[in-house]
C-alpha cells in the first residue's frame, strides 16, 4: 500500500525566499508529525497535528515556520524568508494514534532535502 | 541539551557477529523507547520498541534492553547481516496524554557497517 509521500524530494532556494513543503500521510492516519534533521544530527520534532488542529507546535524554531493540515490528509510546512541554518532534511510522519498500544508507530516519508544558498 | 544521546557515531562489525548499539537518556519522564533504522535517501523505519515497564523485548534477530535506573538502553542485532548496514536512531517519548501526541525525541544516530 502507499506510504507517506513528500514533495519535492529536493529543494534549493536562495536566502530570503519562501518555501513550501508538502506531506501526504497514509490514508486514515489521524496523527501527523513534522521533524527536521540537520546534517549529522538526529531528528528534531517541529509540530504535531491531530486531524487538522495542531496541539503541539513547540518545536517550530521561529515565527518564520508555519504549518497547516487539511482535514486528515495533506499537510504543508512553510518557511518564510529562509536562512542558511534552515538547510536540513524535513521529514513527515503519520500514525493511527492507537493509545492503548503504547506509543504508536510513526511511519516516515522519505523527506525533503532543503538547501538554502 | 540533548535528552537522548548515542555516543558512538559509528560501528563496524563482521557479518555473523553481534552488533551492540547504545543509547542514554536524561529525561525521567520518558516512558517508551524505540529504535529506528534509516537507509540513505529514505525515511526512518520502525524496528523495535520497549515500554518502561519492561527490561527486554525481542523480535527475531533484534533485542532491546532497558536499564531504567541507569537511563540506558541498548539494541543487540545477532547475527548481523550486510543488509543491516544503515544508520540506527534511538528515540524516546513520554506517555501519551490525551491529544498531546507522541512526539519522539531522537538521538544523533549510529552508523552501522556490517562487513561480509
Amino acid at each position: 500500500g502507499a506510504g507517506v509521500s513528500q514533495s519535492p524530494s529536493n529543494k534549493v532556494t536562495e536566502k530570503g525566499k519562501d518555501v513550501e513543503l508538502r506531506c501526504d500521510p497514509i490514508s486514515g492516519h489521524t496523527a501527523l508529525y513534522w521533524y527536521r534533521q540537520r546534517l549529522g544530527q538526529g531528528l528534531e520534532f517541529l509540530i504535531y497535528f491531530q486531524g487538522n488542529s495542531a496541539p503541539d507546535k513547540s518545536g517550530l524554531p521561529s515565527d518564520r515556520f508555519s504549518a497547516e493540515r487539511t482535514g486528515e490528509s495533506v499537510s504543508t510546512l512553510t518557511i518564510q524568508r529562509t536562512q542558511q541554518e534552515d538547510s536540513a532534511v524535513y521529514l513527515c510522519a503519520s500514525s493511527t494514534q492507537r493509545w492503548l498500544a503504547g506509543a504508536d508507530e510513526q511511519f516516515f516519508g522519505p523527506g525533503t532535502r532543503l538547501t538554502v544558498l | 541539551d540533548q535528552q537522548v544521546k548515542q555516543n558512538s557515531p559509528s560501528l563496524s562489525v563482521q557479518e555473523g557477529r553481534i552488533s551492540i548499539l547504545n543509547c542514554d537518556y536524561t529525561n525521567s519522564m520518558f516512558d517508551y523507547f524505540l529504535w529506528y533504522k534509516k537507509y540513505p535517501a529514505e525515511g526512518p523505519t520502525f524496528l523495535i520498541s520497549i515500554s518502561s515497564i519492561k527490561d527486554k523485548n525481542e523480535d527475531g534477530r533484534f533485542t532491546v534492553f532497558l536499564n531504567k535506573s541507569a537511563k540506558h538502553l541498548s539494541l543487540h542485532i545477532v547475527p548481523s547481516q550486510p543488509g543491516d548496514s544503515a544508520v540506527y536512531f534511538c528515540a524516546a517519548t513520554e506517555a501519551p496524554i490525551k491529544a498531546a501526541g507522541n512526539k519522539l525525541t531522537f538521538g544523533g544516530g549510529t552508523r552501522v557497517l556490517v562487513k561480509p
